[in-house]
């Protein structure tokens, strides 16, 4: 139990189909992160939120929409996506937004293949 | 045995020796630095951090050792056994305590097989 849970863990879906993602933290933790992780490539930051406000979005495609409802909850809708967003979608929490002594606890990610 | 950095992407150990990781980071105003362990089909667990005012720091069965002269950062296990085969990454960032914002820019990270 790593303390943030990812549902689903393995999302096949097409081209045209909307979807989204699912991240629930049970630590008492203030910021979420969504990140992407791809073969052979560093974790890539996509979207940072503090008290369930918004503060990083790194220059993601609109077809990836995030959501925080409140700060135990981190949704990633998903409409119209390409193949090669096909990747590993890592949710990640922390007791407050990155700091020394504030490390980043994540979820098992979202397997995500895109046909 | 010993990788270096991101050059040599896996590294294979004997189990019960000592197995040392080795990173290199870009930004000399880093002063946060994070050992991360993912293990197959699993998110990135975190081992061991350490502040750019400390070149070492040791926890259970890990010690992390920072030289900031030449952007190295290297993470030391000893007695590796079977459960820590993994990709292990480091991560680096300037926090707000040092003028900087709130990124990890992580590394790619290296293989490590544990053999019987």
């Amino acid at each position: 139990e790593t303390g943030v849970t990812q549902t689903p863990r393995h999302l096949v879906m097409g081209m045209t189909n909307k979807k989204s993602l699912k991240c629930e933290q049970h630590l008492g933790h203030n910021a979420m992160y969504w990140y992407k992780q791809s073969a052979k490539k560093p974790l890539e930051l996509m979207f940072v939120y503090n008290f369930k406000e918004q503060t990083e979005n790194n220059s993601v495609p609109s077809r990836f929409s995030p959501e925080c409802p409140n700060s135990s909850h981190l949704f990633l809708h998903l409409h119209t996506l390409q193949p090669e967003d096909s990747a590993l979608y890592l949710c990640a929490s922390s007791q407050d937004l990155l700091a020394a002594n504030s490390p980043l606890h994540f979820g098992n990610g979202t397997r995500l293949t895109v046909t | 045995g010993e990788s270096v950095g991101l050059h040599l992407p896996t590294l294979s150990v004997q189990e019960g020796d000592n197995s040392i990781i080795n990173c290199a980071y870009s930004n000399s105003a880093s002063d946060y630095f994070i050992w991360y362990k993912q293990e197959s089909g699993k998110g990135p667990q975190f081992i061991i951090d350490i502040r750019s005012n400390m070149d070492k720091r040791q926890g259970q069965r890990v010690t992390v050792l920072l030289n900031k002269t030449v952007k190295h950062l290297s993470l030391q296990i000893a007695a590796t056994q079977p459960g820590d085969s993994a990709v292990y990454f480091c991560a680096e960032t300037r926090t707000p305590l040092a003028g900087g914002g709130n990124k990890l820019t992580f590394g790619t990270g290296t293989q490590l097989k544990v053999e019987l």
